[in-house]
């Protein structure tokens, strides 16, 4: 199985809180589960990347947390923007093999200040 | 550094016409080329992707199709569209073979309206 279920569809948060976006993946073969970042009219761009040997990996005010066993893995934004407001997809893929990413079907976030 | 261009940026086109998006990386070599499309408001989904010249696997079977005429160049092409065949299309590329990241790099995209 290659699908990805990310969750929620939309939030609002306030700004300066905390945004918190879900995926769950079925297939163990995954080993790569990046976060890209999309605003509108524009292609998705990398935002963070997490591998499963780590449970976190946290860069600036962005966050990824990792469960192997549960094959869930999380978006957190601390200190929510205004300018963070987008769309956020969770992928995963293989490092070997097809590489493809296999993506969420989107989270779009909007900060209100 | 290595650069994405994917064009036009948009495009409206009728029903029955055929269709050609273009998508070229520069300052790469051998990498792995990927078709995606984005619907209205949802995730993207894998159209076709390419490890090398000529080779192309089909995710879902429709009425696209691709080609890889150079190891650079990756195009998506239709006979004929349907109103189906409207979205946002989007070219990526990542780095071929070895362990390590995947990091898929994308393009600005080309919104299809079929009309």
């Amino acid at each position: 199985q290659q699908q990805v279920k990310q969750s929620p569809q939309s939030l609002i948060v306030q700004k300066g809180g905390i945004s918190i976006i879900n995926c769950a993946y079925e297939n163990t073969a995954f080993d790569y589960f990046p976060w890209y970042q999309q605003f509108p009219g524009k292609g998705p761009a990398l935002l963070i990347a997490i591998r499963p040997d780590v449970s976190e990996k946290k860069e600036g005010r962005f966050t990824i947390s990792f469960n192997k066993s549960a094959k869930q893995f999380s978006l957190h934004i601390m200190d929510s923007q205004p300018g963070d407001s987008a769309t956020y997809f969770c992928a995963a893929s293989r490092d070997t093999g097809r590489r493809a990413l296999t993506f969420g079907s989107g989270t779009r976030l909007q900060v209100q200040p | 550094s290595q650069t994405i261009h994917q064009w036009p940026a948009t495009l409206v086109q009728p029903v029955g016409s055929p269709l050609s998006l273009e998508c070229t990386v520069e300052g790469t070599s051998n990498p792995n080329l990927y078709w995606y499309r984005q619907a209205a408001g949802r995730g993207l989904q894998l159209l076709f992707y390419s490890v090398g010249i000529g080779q192309i696997s089909s995710e879902v079977p429709q009425n696209l199709s691709a080609s890889r005429p150079q190891d650079r160049q990756f195009i998506l092409s239709s006979k004929k569209l349907l109103l189906s065949d409207s979205g946002f299309y989007l070219c990526a590329w990542s780095v071929r073979g070895g362990v390590g990241d995947t990091e898929a790099f994308f393009g600005q995209g080309t919104r299809l309206t079929v009309v």
